[in-house]
């Protein structure tokens, strides 16, 4: 079946660092890839979307690759916050889809 | 702009019960899809409308169903409830129906089956 997968470990990192997150799909060619940003008790929120066609997208500190070959996108947020320890899913769509598939998230804490 | 709105935020309900769950998408979105999240995953689809039809289904029984009305708002269906329908139901809107527009999401209803 389709699958996004994300390391179900959390990952801590020091105040300033970068922070690397990484999105695998299985059975499956996304067009898009997406990434959305989810705090405790609230929904998800859009913050990347990148194209298969894409290497790489750049939004402020934040920024996404898309590589077919290894069928895999990688989440980076630099010079990291606290105030970006978060949940952060991955997910991906196809070009005439109605579908949107989600990872399980993984889990940030950024330690002052 | 007026962001996705669910009512009600926390419901507990008795397995076997009915429950219907509702959502306001934002201004300008055309397109709504329900989404529910058991505790520590991701979330997963149920189904699509698209201008007040169902327009695609996730992995999810008949007894879950949903309705799109005129001004876009949606609600969900849910009957004969059974436990591992406890979760986080999400609503989506976007302003088209492909795969490149982005899922503007609610805060979700926490369902609880007891």
């Amino acid at each position: 079946s389709q699958k996004i997968e994300q390391n179900s470990e959390a990952l801590n990192i020091q105040e300033g660092k970068t922070a690397t997150l990484t999105c695998n799909y299985t059975n499956y060619s996304p067009a898009y890839l997406q990434w959305y940003r989810q705090d405790p008790g609230r929904g998800p929120v859009f913050l990347l979307l990148i194209r298969e066609n894409e290497k790489e997208k750049r939004k402020e500190r934040l920024k996404v690759t898309f590589d077919t070959t290894l069928k895999q996108s990688l989440f980076h947020i630099t010079a990291s916050q606290p105030a970006d320890s978060a949940t952060y899913l991955c997910a991906g769509s196809t070009r005439g889809g109605f579908k949107t598939i989600f990872g399980a998230g993984t889990r940030l804490f950024v330690k002052a | 702009e007026t962001g996705v709105t669910q009512s009600p935020t926390h419901l507990i309900k008795t397995r076997g019960q009915q429950v219907t769950l509702r959502c306001s998408s934002q201004s300008g979105h055309n397109t709504v899809s329900w989404y529910q999240q058991a505790l520590g995953q991701g979330p997963q689809f149920i189904f699509q409308y698209y201008r007040e039809e169902e327009n695609g289904r996730g992995n999810f029984p008949p007894r879950f169903s949903g309705l799109q009305f005129p001004n876009y708002s949606s609600e969900l269906n849910v009957n004969a409830l059974e436990l591992d329908d406890s979760a986080l139901y999400l609503c989506a809107s976007s302003s088209e129906d492909r795969g490149n527009s982005p899922l503007h999401f609610g805060n979700g209803t926490r369902l609880t089956v007891t």
